[in-house]
Order: structure tokens, then C-alpha cells, then sequence
């Protein structure tokens, strides 16, 4: 099966600064890459995602990057306001069903 | 966005009782998912369910697990018999016609 891993585990930037968390996958065969965020208390709400036929998406202030050949992908986010702060996991998803999530990283923007 | 709502929000059994978590789409969809959250850790696929059939099923989704969708609407997900070990936050989340999956906001399931 596909195994996920995601760096780093928790993450503080100043604001108005750039974040930056990446993530590996194991299975060259995984097609579809979605980034979630997640506040306190809530369920994972999709912010941005890629398939494998593309190598860069940019929405705003938030991108991200494949590298298939790597195997790595990364969530790039610009310009943080502290409503950036929350738990971020990336996915990957090997053929048309079952997400497998990272292990999250705490973002926290520092006013 | 589609919308996924989850009812209850926090729902606390004794060990060994019955739960029935249940997830609401606003708008139809075919597939469904259930995840779960243990506090503080990643989250785990637990089952994929299109046309009233699973699709797909994860090692945890033994047989205290079940699932249906009994009036074209809820969709629920069952444990027969709650341990210790089954509590986390449960999402339903859906998928669209172009593949992305929306979580609902989650049941928090606390067994004592």
C-alpha cells in the first residue's frame, strides 16, 4: 500500500513570511494529491490539489509542487496571516478510492 | 464546496454498547467515505461505499464495523461493540465527479 510522510512535524514562521512542508509518497503509481488544512476542532478541509499529469498549481497565495520522479510534493504557502495557523496533512491517492495522509505539521504564524 | 454535515457532534458510549455515527450530504453524491482521527495522530481510511456497496475496506474495518446507507440519504456507520481503543473522530466525506473528497466536520466518539 501507499505510505506518506510529511516534514516538518511542526513548523513557525514569522508573519508575512513564507511556509514551506513536504511530503513523500512510496508508490510511483499514486495519481491525485490533495493538501488539507485543520483547525481545532474541525474536519480536514481541502485547500489545494494535484494531479499527476501536472507539476505546479497555484491558487492565491498557497502552491503546490510535484516532482513525480522524486516521488515528493510541497505546499507552499506566501505571505502567512495568523489565520494560516492550523494542522496541515498532505494525501495521496493510489487509484480512485482511499486517501493516505501524512502525519501533519503544525503551522504557526507569529504576529 | 460540498457541503457534509454529521450528527452527532460528540457522542459518549460505555464499552461494549452499540454506536451508530451518521453523515449527511447536502447534495447527491455516489461515493462516501468514513475516516477516523485518533487525538492528535493522522488520518485513517477506514471504508469507501459507492452504490450501496463497499468499494473499499482498511484493516481496522473489521467486523464490529459496519456500514449503510438505508434511506438514500444518511449515511451511517456502525460499531457494534465500542472498545477503548475506538475512540477517536469519525468524518464522512464524499467525493465528487472530479475525484476530490469534502470531510464533514466530524463526530467525536468517546467510549468510557
Amino acid at each position: 500500500g501507499e505510505n506518506v510522510e510529511q516534514h516538518p512535524s511542526t513548523l513557525s514562521v514569522q508573519e508575512g513570511d513564507s511556509a514551506v512542508i513536504k511530503c513523500t509518497y512510496s508508490d510511483s503509481a499514486s495519481n491525485y494529491f490533495p493538501w488539507y488544512k485543520q483547525e481545532l476542532g474541525k474536519g480536514p478541509q481541502l485547500i489545494i490539489d494535484i494531479r499527476s499529469n501536472v507539476g505546479e498549481k497555484k491558487d492565491q497565495r498557497i502552491a503546490v509542487t510535484l516532482n513525480k520522479t522524486a516521488k515528493h510534493f510541497s505546499l507552499h504557502i506566501t505571505e502567512t496571516q495568523p489565520e494560516d495557523s492550523a494542522v496541515y496533512f498532505c494525501a495521496a491517492r493510489l487509484g480512485n478510492e482511499k486517501l493516505t495522509f501524512g502525519t501533519g505539521t503544525r503551522l504557526t504564524i507569529i504576529p | 464546496e460540498p457541503e457534509v454535515t454529521q450528527t452527532p457532534s460528540h457522542q459518549v458510549t460505555q464499552m461494549g454498547q452499540e454506536v451508530i455515527l451518521r453523515c449527511v450530504p447536502i447534495s447527491n453524491h455516489l461515493y462516501f467515505y468514513w475516516y477516523r482521527q485518533i487525538l492528535g495522530q493522522k488520518v485513517e481510511f477506514l471504508v469507501s461505499f459507492y452504490n450501496n456497496e463497499i468499494s473499499e475496506k482498511s484493516e481496522i474495518f473489521d467486523d464490529q464495523f459496519s456500514v449503510e446507507r438505508p434511506d438514500g440519504s444518511n449515511f451511517t456507520l456502525k460499531i457494534r461493540s465500542t472498545k477503548l481503543e475506538d475512540s477517536a473522530m469519525y468524518f464522512c466525506a464524499i467525493r465528487t465527479t472530479s475525484y476530490e473528497q469534502y470531510f464533514g466536520p466530524g463526530t467525536r466518539l468517546t467510549v468510557t
